[in-house]
């Protein structure tokens, strides 16, 4: 099955700087790429996503890259914010033919320092 | 709020104990994943129903089992518990059959095993 490598496990940024996530993925035949942020003690919800016939996403602050090639996908949140203080979560999936689930990555814990 | 409703929110139990948790998925959503959150581990993929079948399965222990009702909602039951079963288990549902989109999740059940 799909496995998903996340780096690092523990960020620590000065506000105002931009943070770099990355992950890498097992099975060349995942196509959807999304990324969850999870705030203590809360559920994770979807921050962004990719497919694999995109190479970048951007949505105001946060972006997405993807090489397929490398088999790897990272997020980048610029000006990080207080606010941006929590877990983030990669994922892959395969998306296609017979259902299955979202492999996550073990989450990187982002610390933003005042 | 995701839409997504986990019942109870927290659980203590003893080990060898046997315990259900319950999820009501998003109106017009056929399908559920479980998924078993723990300290070290991240987001760990136990089980996918759609529309009351069994779907797809992940890392499950036998000792664990599922069901989607068809009213949709569904359950996750463990048994002989263990003090290693102590984890947030989340559910999550969306509208596809494939994790190709947005997963919404609930807030979670919180399940301690003494």
């Amino acid at each position: 099955g799909e496995n998903v490598e996340q780096h690092p496990s523990t960020l620590s940024v000065q506000e105002g700087d931009s943070a770099v996530i990355k992950c890498t993925y097992s099975d060349s035949a995942s196509n959807y790429f999304p990324w969850y942020k999870q705030e203590l003690g809360k559920r994770p919800q979807l921050i962004i996503d990719i497919r694999s016939n995109v190479g970048e996403k951007k949505d105001q602050r946060i972006a997405v890259t993807l090489n397929k090639t490398a088999k790897h996908f990272s997020l980048h949140i610029t000006e990080t914010q207080p606010e941006d203080s929590a877990v983030y979560f990669c994922a892959a999936s395969i998306g296609r033919g017979g259902a299955d689930g979202l492999t996550f990555g073990k989450g990187t814990h982002l610390i933003i320092q005042p | 709020d995701s839409g997504v409703t986990q019942t109870p929110k927290h659980l203590i139990t003893a080990t060898g104990q046997r315990v259900t948790l319950r999820c009501s998925p998003r109106s017009g959503d056929l399908s559920v994943y479980w998924y078993q959150q723990s300290l070290d581990q991240g987001l760990q993929f136990l089980i996918q129903y759609y529309n009351g079948e069994e779907r797809a399965k992940g890392n499950i222990l036998e000792r664990f089992s599922a069901q989607q009702f068809p009213d949709l909602h569904s359950e996750l039951n463990l048994s002989s518990l263990e003090l290693g079963d102590s984890a947030l288990y989340f559910c999550a549902s969306t509208d596809s059959l494939h994790a190709a989109g947005e997963l919404f999740f609930g807030e979670g059940s919180r399940l301690t095993v003494l």
